[in-house]
């Protein structure tokens, strides 16, 4: 069955220094998705991608967060200058259509840890 | 954000029981869903929901979608050791907005 799979699994980094988590989705969805959970709290939404740019971002995805689809399979989150309550499962979905009946389909997630 | 409020916040049940635990938000949605998460995994979705009133079923699982929009709720029946987990509402606005709004999460444990 079709999975949508990150690397790495667990990322360990010095605050200000920069991060590229990375997500290839599944290959025939157009939709791509980031979301974050900090441990212990509920998923929340940080930014979708469609057609090459970003269609919607929640207010957590500020300045320092970029996302990028560099090649036709992967699709990336780069953190500019981590700090240490950037520390969380990061999680990419991805996703068929826009309609309302598309199904977002999870990977197993990146923790992030801020020291 | 939205806010999405799932109840219980945790629950311990025997093996074999029936579970119930709903979710319940301040604004209207188009889609409900409900995901299981996990340790260490990502969210996995366990019934989609498109239409108000609709009931629909995947197995030992029963999810309503409210009447009114703002609600949903989730039913396990005959529980397993296997159900162990953390189960999250989620919501879509539809109309364009794509992305899913999570509810608090339900953490379940069956004792055996």
């Amino acid at each position: 069955e079709p999975e949508v799979t990150q690397t790495p699994s667990h990322q360990v980094t010095q605050m200000g220094q920069e991060v590229i988590l990375r997500c290839v989705p599944i290959s025939n969805h157009l939709y791509f998705y980031w979301y974050r959970q900090i441990l212990g709290q509920k998923v929340e939404f940080l930014v979708s991608f469609y057609n090459n740019e970003i269609s919607e971002k929640s207010e957590i995805f500020d300045d320092q967060f970029s996302v990028e689809r560099p090649d036709g399979s992967n699709f990336t989150l780069k953190i500019r200058s981590t700090k240490l309550e950037d520390s969380a499962m990061y999680f990419c979905a991805s996703s068929g259509d826009r309609s309302l009946k598309n199904i977002q389909y999870f990977g197993a997630g990146t923790r992030l840890s801020v020291l | 954000g939205q806010q999405l409020n799932q109840s219980p916040q945790s629950m311990f049940i025997q093996e074999g029981e029936d579970v119930s635990m709903n979710c319940t938000s301040s604004s209207i949605f188009n889609t409900w869903l409900w995901y299981k998460q996990d340790p260490g995994e990502g969210p996995v979705l366990l019934i989609a929901l498109y239409k108000a009133g609709e009931l629909t079923s995947n197995g030992r699982l029963t999810a309503q979608f409210g009447i009114t929009r703002k609600d949903s709720f989730l039913n396990i029946s005959a529980s397993i050791p296997s159900d162990v987990g953390i189960y999250f509402c989620a919501g879509q606005l539809g109309s364009g907005a794509n992305n899913l709004f999570f509810g608090t999460g339900t953490r379940l444990t069956v004792i055996p």
